[in-house]
């Protein structure tokens, strides 16, 4: 069946570390790759997203994701974190034929320390 | 703002009854998803419509029903409801089930 993992749930890092969510999904056939972000009281909005093309996707706020096809990820990355990135971040699958059942992951609490 | 707007902000009920979440997608958009959000259970994927048709089910209870109209806007009813029914619910909208989704702002239910 169908999965999204996120294997860390809750991160704590200082401003200016960098980060690195990982994301790793189970399905047979082509997907779209998309990262999510939910502010402190707000919805959840795209952050960025990989349809084909080059691997390496650049988003928003200097984030960027890497599409690894053979080992099944899509990292989220930034080289350094500010306060504001404070969030939850959601990776999510979506099969390109078929079912079209959209998966999120669990979803990851990043929370960044002045 | 996203162009998907949600109706009622905020609704205080209490158990045993029911209510019913609006949803008006972006224009243009033929899917529209809804969600259940708590701390405890996280995002939680209830159930998908495409051009008025139910595409996929999730994690949403028999107490708990949809549909999406002519028009493509959604309402979410839910029904017996329990003090843990008490979550946000976010409704998204897409072109099609494979693209980017929009989120809505969200309805927070209390059931006391």
């Amino acid at each position: 069946a169908q999965s999204v993992s996120q294997h860390n749930h809750h991160v704590i890092l200082s401003e200016a570390a960098s980060l690195e969510l990982g994301c790793n999904y189970s399905y047979g056939g082509t997907v779209n790759l998309f990262w999510y972000v939910q502010y402190p009281g707000q919805h959840l909005q795209l952050l960025l997203k990989y349809f084909s093309g080059d691997p390496l996707v650049k988003g928003i706020k200097g984030f960027e994701a890497e599409f690894i096809k053979s080992k099944f990820s899509f990292n989220l990355r930034k080289p350094s974190v500010q306060w504001s990135d404070t969030a939850e971040y959601f990776c999510a699958v979506s099969p390109t034929s078929g079912t079209y059942k959209y998966i999120f992951g669990t979803g990851t609490r990043l929370k960044v320390l002045a | 703002d996203s162009g998907v707007t949600q109706t009622p902000k905020h609704l205080i009920t209490a158990t045993g009854q029911r209510v019913t979440l609006r949803c008006s997608p972006r224009s243009g958009d033929l899917s529209v998803y809804w969600y259940q959000q708590s701390l405890d259970q996280g995002l939680q994927f209830l159930i998908q419509y495409y051009n008025g048709e139910e595409r996929a089910k999730g994690n949403i209870l028999e107490r708990f029903s949809a549909q999406q109209f002519p028009d493509l806007h959604s309402e979410l009813n839910l029904s017996s409801l329990e003090l843990g029914d008490s979550a946000l619910y976010f409704c998204a909208s897409s072109g099609t089930p494979q693209e980017t989704q929009y989120f809505g702002p969200g309805t927070r239910l209390l059931v006391l």
